[in-house]
């Protein structure tokens, strides 16, 4: 069974406007990651957070996490056309650095 | 340019036929990994290999096999036991015997979309 699970499924923008997408996940985390992919290439790493961190920032990029709600969430504000991808979270749920990913976000930003 | 390399992009396989993907890394990572990928669906891993001459079965290993002869080569095969093998493969590294941190992010290569004739 997946380890992440992304929400929503499908996202929608206009090109200037905020993307959020969520992740929620079963067991507990070390640390969970963000990954993106262009239609058709490989994963790209976003960004990593760890389990003792509540927020991490990487240019327009904004992640959270809430062990406590086993949830993450991945912000990217002032969304391009070019942001448009597929998001995944990450998790590595045995701890031995085979990780775990969820079905994915797919953004679109309309131009 | 350092990265991962896969081939072909596109390979389609026969009934009966085994196929061989390639994946080469100039990373000088030591682990690697096969996934698989089906439309709208997360990445499944199908084997790992964190050393030379050594791998492991990842959560869908039937019908296919790897070998790691070379640090810089984790080859999977797809074997006709594999019923429905169209799918997009991707192959990922990670470096080994640095911070643990590091030994969580994986970079991945453009991957080959297999197809059944």
């Amino acid at each position: 069974s997946q380890q992440g699970e992304e929400d929503p499924q499908a996202l929608s923008i206009q090109e200037g406007e905020n993307a959020t997408m969520n992740c929620s996940y079963k067991t507990s985390i070390n640390n969970l990651q963000w990954y993106r992919q262009n239609s058709g290439r490989g994963l790209v790493h976003l960004i990593l957070i760890r389990s003792n961190e509540r927020e991490k920032h990487s240019g327009r990029l904004r992640v959270t996490l809430d062990t406590s709600k086993k949830s993450s969430s991945l912000l990217i504000t002032a969304s391009r056309a070019a942001d448009t991808a597929s998001y995944f979270c990450a998790t590595d749920p045995s701890r031995n650095y085979k990780l775990t990913f969820g079905k994915g976000t797919l953004l679109t930003v309309n131009p | 340019d350092g990265g991962i390399t896969q081939s072909p992009k596109y390979l389609f396989r026969k009934e009966g036929q085994n196929v061989t993907l390639s994946c080469e890394q100039n990373l000088n990572h030591d682990a690697m990994y096969w996934y698989r990928q089906d439309p709208g669906q997360g990445l499944r891993l199908i084997y790992y290999s964190q050393i030379v001459n050594d791998f492991q079965k990842g959560d869908i290993a039937e019908g296919y096999s790897v070998s790691r002869e070379k640090k810089e080569s984790f080859p999977l095969t797809v074997t006709s036991a594999q019923k429905n093998p169209t799918a997009f493969y991707l192959c990922a590294s990670t470096p080994w015997g640095m911070d643990s941190l590091a030994k969580n992010i994986q970079y991945f290569g453009a991957g080959t979309r297999l197809s059944v004739l």
